[in-house]
């Protein structure tokens, strides 16, 4: 079955970066695209962007761009959202999401989130 | 970038009573339009995609319908374990979500 396992909690100081895994299984890695959606404390989801598994190209949407990369290691199947220069406003859990695929072109597969702290 | 708000913001409803959760789009998304269900500490789950298709698994309870600006999702007979946030979100130019619509224990 089709699984997106996501690395642990993270604590990390203002200013430093930090590096959130999703590890694909159940399925052919490069066969769909990986998307990063964040949810700040007590708030809404709003999509980051997506990766191309298959090019490696990233595609960030507004607001996320400069502090954010997306990158990817095939040979694990495994996803990467790495932030740098942490704000507080970049506590939030993250979550990785892939289309259902089959003609589904939505969300219908997610990781457990990572919950990013941020504090001195 | 299309915007999507979502009305009611919170509704407060009993069990077997019907649910209707509304979003508008800034501008038409044709029928790109889905829904999910959140519950505290989960990830969303997909309900509804391309507007009015249920996803896998998905009670019959749950409906979508509108085109263009205007989309509805309707839960015919709310049973306990409906209560959660629901969001909309489109992906006819990148992709949005709405704010989400809390549905609370009346």
């Amino acid at each position: 079955q089709v699984q997106l396992v996501q690395s642990g909690s993270e604590l990390k100081k203002p200013g430093a970066s930090v590096k959130v895994s999703c590890k694909a299984s159940g399925y052919t890695f490069t066969t769909y695209a990986i998307n990063w959606v964040r949810q700040a404390p007590g708030q809404g989801l709003e999509w980051m962007g997506w990766i191309n598994t298959n090019t490696g190209n990233p595609s960030y949407a507004q607001g996320f761009t400069g502090r954010f990369v997306f990158s990817l290691d095939t040979a694990v199947s495994t996803a990467y959202l790495q932030i740098s220069s942490l704000q507080a406003e970049d506590n939030a859990v993250y979550f990785c999401a892939r289309v259902e695929g089959s003609g589904n072109n939505e969300f219908g597969y997610w990781g457990q989130g990572t919950l990013v702290t941020v504090s001195s | 970038e299309i915007v999507l708000t979502q009305s009611p913001a919170t509704l407060s409803l009993s069990p077997g009573e019907r649910a209707t959760l509304s979003c508008r789009a800034s501008q038409s998304v044709r029928s790109y339009l889905a829904w999910y269900q959140q519950k505290p500490g989960q990830a969303p789950r997909l309900l509804i995609f391309d507007a009015s298709s249920r996803a896998t698994g998905i009670p019959a309870r749950f409906s979508g319908s509108g085109s263009g600006t205007d989309f509805t999702l309707t839960i015919s007979s709310l049973e306990p374990e409906d209560f959660a946030v629901y969001y909309c979100q489109q992906r006819s130019i990148s992709r949005t979500f709405g704010q989400g619509t809390k549905l609370e224990i009346k």
